[in-house]
């Protein structure tokens, strides 16, 4: 079974841009949680979809949001980049009822100038 | 509020066993989990705890005591390619989902 893919893996953007990150989760999966990882704080959550809803959301500006569609794909989008927002973007699938088991995937490393 | 400590970083040798341990502090608890993660590569899900307890799975055990807000990952047979980052997960109470609140990693290193 394919495992979680994340396009594009690497993304250069300049400060006030926006971007858009694309997640596939494993196929059977409908839950769909966004994370950010950075050296300095860590990984963090941004939010969680299930059934194209968004059922978390973490401690992040309006400038992140998110979507699912219908075959449970999902995006993130970050306007106004900023570049603290400089991170690895990593997605993560999971079953329904086996959310505390989350597969990752490889993540995207988007880097504002 | 939600706040998880665990140590920077680790040292041990090939073939012992080293423990890392987890303080968290959450509202409400729903769950512990242990994730690991090589440079350069995605957190893989090691194990998941909700109840007090030890879980055994081949070469790593994780333990839980809900009444002092710990876990540790236990890791025997040291092997090199254990050299990673450690990261300890909790969930809360209201959340059903995957929103997990991750501490910063505990490093380690695995040395001959």
């Amino acid at each position: 079974k394919a495992g979680v893919t994340q396009t594009p893996r690497y993304l250069i953007k300049t400060r006030g841009q926006q971007v858009t990150l694309s997640c596939s989760p494993i196929s059977g999966h409908r839950s769909v949680s966004w994370y950010q990882q950075t050296p300095g704080q860590g990984l963090q959550f941004l939010f969680e979809y299930f059934s194209e809803t968004q059922r978390n959301k973490g401690n992040f500006p309006g400038r992140f949001s998110g979507r699912q569609f219908s075959n449970s794909r999902s995006e993130m989008n970050v306007s106004t980049l900023e570049l603290g927002d400089s991170a690895l973007y990593l997605c993560a699938s999971s079953l329904s009822g086996r959310q505390y088991e989350q597969y990752f995937g490889p993540g995207t490393r988007l880097t504002v100038t | 509020g939600q706040n998880i400590d665990q140590p920077t970083e680790m040292t041990a040798t090939e073939g012992a066993i080293v423990q890392i341990n987890c303080t968290y502090q959450t509202s409400g608890f729903n769950g512990l989990f242990w994730y690991q993660q090589h440079a350069g590569e995605a957190p893989t899900f090691l194990s998941y705890n909700v109840l007090d307890g030890l879980e055994e799975k081949g070469r790593f055990s994780s333990f839980l005591s809900r009444s002092k807000g710990y876990s540790y990952l236990l890791l025997k047979e040291l092997q090199m390619k254990d050299s990673a980052s450690y990261l300890c997960a909790v969930r809360d109470k209201d959340n059903q989902g995957g929103k997990l609140i991750f501490g910063q990693g505990t490093e380690l290193s695995v040395k001959p």
